[in-house]
């Protein structure tokens, strides 16, 4: 079973900075099945990024992502005052459990 | 438009039963994968259940065994039987599908607005 870890877990941040959030696998996975989402209060989630890397429909191009084996990043260069939320990472692979991360919250410093 | 919408939630005491439905629209859930996620009050997202375009079925360990995930293709509706219910269950209970059937295509791109579910005596 492979478990994400996502740090940190709070990053204090002011509107137009850069915001970098990490998920870690316990054992390498393909990054194909390697998805981002963002929860905003008090909302639903929603998928940000599939693929690793690759944008979900309608998301913002300062939203990016990258990585593979073990080392999965979310980045978003410049925060805009809805981007202040939580994003978990996700593991799709062949067998389930597809076990979330813990979460990240971006919030204003 | 691609929608979701989940019923069924409810109050209910430890060790009963509740049955939530998850009505689609938009898509068929034979040709994707159907997915409950769960989130306890001011927890993380924690995944439950899915099943695939072949009917094939996971469950999260938390609650294998006391879970049941189905569908009814001739109502476009995916279900979750949640037998034995316990305090830690509580939490809101979202009906999500994929992108598509292809294994490429398993992240969870459309999500309900949840249905809650309260486990208490």
């Amino acid at each position: 079973e492979v478990v994400l870890t996502q740090s940190p877990a709070t990053l204090s941040l002011s509107p137009g900075e850069r915001a970098t959030l990490s998920c870690r696998a316990s054992q390498s996975v393909s990054s194909t099945y390697l998805a981002w989402y963002q929860q905003r209060p008090g909302q639903a989630p929603r998928l940000l990024i599939y693929g690793a890397s690759i944008r979900a429909t309608g998301i913002p191009d300062r939203f990016s992502a990258s990585g593979s084996g073990t080392d999965f990043s979310l980045t978003i260069s410049r925060l805009e005052p809805e981007d202040f939320a939580v994003y978990y990472c996700q593991h799709l692979g062949d067998l389930p459990p597809w076990a979330f991360g813990q979460g990240t919250k971006v919030e204003v410093k | 438009e691609v929608k979701v919408v989940e019923s069924g939630g409810g109050l209910v005491q430890p060790g009963g039963s509740l049955r939530l439905s998850c009505a689609a629209s938009g898509l068929s859930v034979n040709r994707h994968y159907m997915s409950w996620v769960r989130q306890a009050p001011g927890k993380g997202l924690d995944w439950v259940s899915l099943i695939n375009i072949y009917g094939q079925k996971g469950y999260a360990d938390s609650v294998k065994g006391r879970f049941t995930i189905s569908r009814d293709d001739s109502e476009n509706t995916v279900y979750l039987q949640m037998n034995s219910l316990r305090v830690e269950d509580t939490a809101m209970y979202y009906c999500v599908s994929s992108s598509g059937g292809d294994p490429r295509e398993r992240h969870l791109q459309h999500w309900g607005q949840g249905t809650l579910v309260t486990v208490s005596s």
